[in-house]
């Protein structure tokens, strides 16, 4: 199985202002995926990290607002920007691995305040 | 598209009695992954157990099995013999076989043990 981290674990932040959420993965991974959680909610997909190319964005969310980067197999980051109250939730980052190609392996999420 | 759906927001069991969680899903598709994952308050997701759509037999991760129903899109969970551990939300997913490996997750179950 895959570990994933993280960071930061939770922060709280003004609005209008980001914050970049960093996802490592301590192997190389095929797929990797960012989830919202909104509080007492199930989770969302926000899009898929694409290695080498544009993240592929689900209804909903746009790149202006969420911009994603995955410069290699193992690390990937969520920018959350100009942040509004409603952008508070849990962020979780995802992988599937070649060789658990059946399985999606979770971080312990981001918990964002935004104030 | 798909969706996964989740008719108890709440459920609650015994120590050592047997719950069972219900999960119904809707495709069109006929190759396809179910999943349930647990998460407890730390929020880290943790995969119960899996379910291949083309597989008759159902699956079972010692004190969890599935009773998956293909025809009836019906997928539930049991939990045998409940430990204060078991604790959580339990959230049932749904994956196709191919392409966009995204999951689509229902609005969850949230278990309490009662000791």
């Amino acid at each position: 199985s895959a570990v994933i981290s993280q960071k930061p674990s939770r922060d709280i932040c003004q609005r209008g202002t980001s914050l970049t959420i960093q996802c490592q993965v301590d192997s190389q991974v095929t797929m990797m995926f960012w989830y919202r959680q909104q509080p007492g909610q199930s989770l969302t997909l926000i899009a898929t990290a694409n290695q080498g190319s544009e993240a592929t964005y689900e209804s909903g969310f746009v790149i202006d607002k969420f911009p994603i980067s995955r410069p290699n197999l193992t690390f990937s980051t969520l920018t959350v920007s100009n942040m509004s109250p409603e952008d508070s939730s849990i962020y979780l980052c995802s992988a599937q691995g070649a060789v658990t190609y059946n399985e999606q392996f979770f971080g312990p999420g981001t918990r964002l305040t935004v104030l | 598209a798909q969706t996964v759906t989740q008719s108890q927001p709440e459920m609650s069991v015994q120590e050592a009695e047997t719950v069972t969680l219900s999960c119904t899903y809707d495709t069109s598709e006929s190759d396809y992954y179910l999943f349930w994952y647990k998460q407890p308050p730390s929020r880290q997701m943790i995969l119960v157990i899996r379910q291949e759509a083309y597989k008759q037999q159902n699956a079972t991760e010692n004190r969890f099995s599935v009773n998956f129903q293909k025809a009836a899109k019906s997928f539930s969970l049991k939990i045998s013999d409940s430990q204060l551990g078991d604790a959580a939300m339990y959230f049932c997913a749904y994956r196709i076989n191919f392409g966009n490996e995204k999951l689509t997750f229902g609005t969850g179950t949230r278990l309490t043990i009662i000791p």
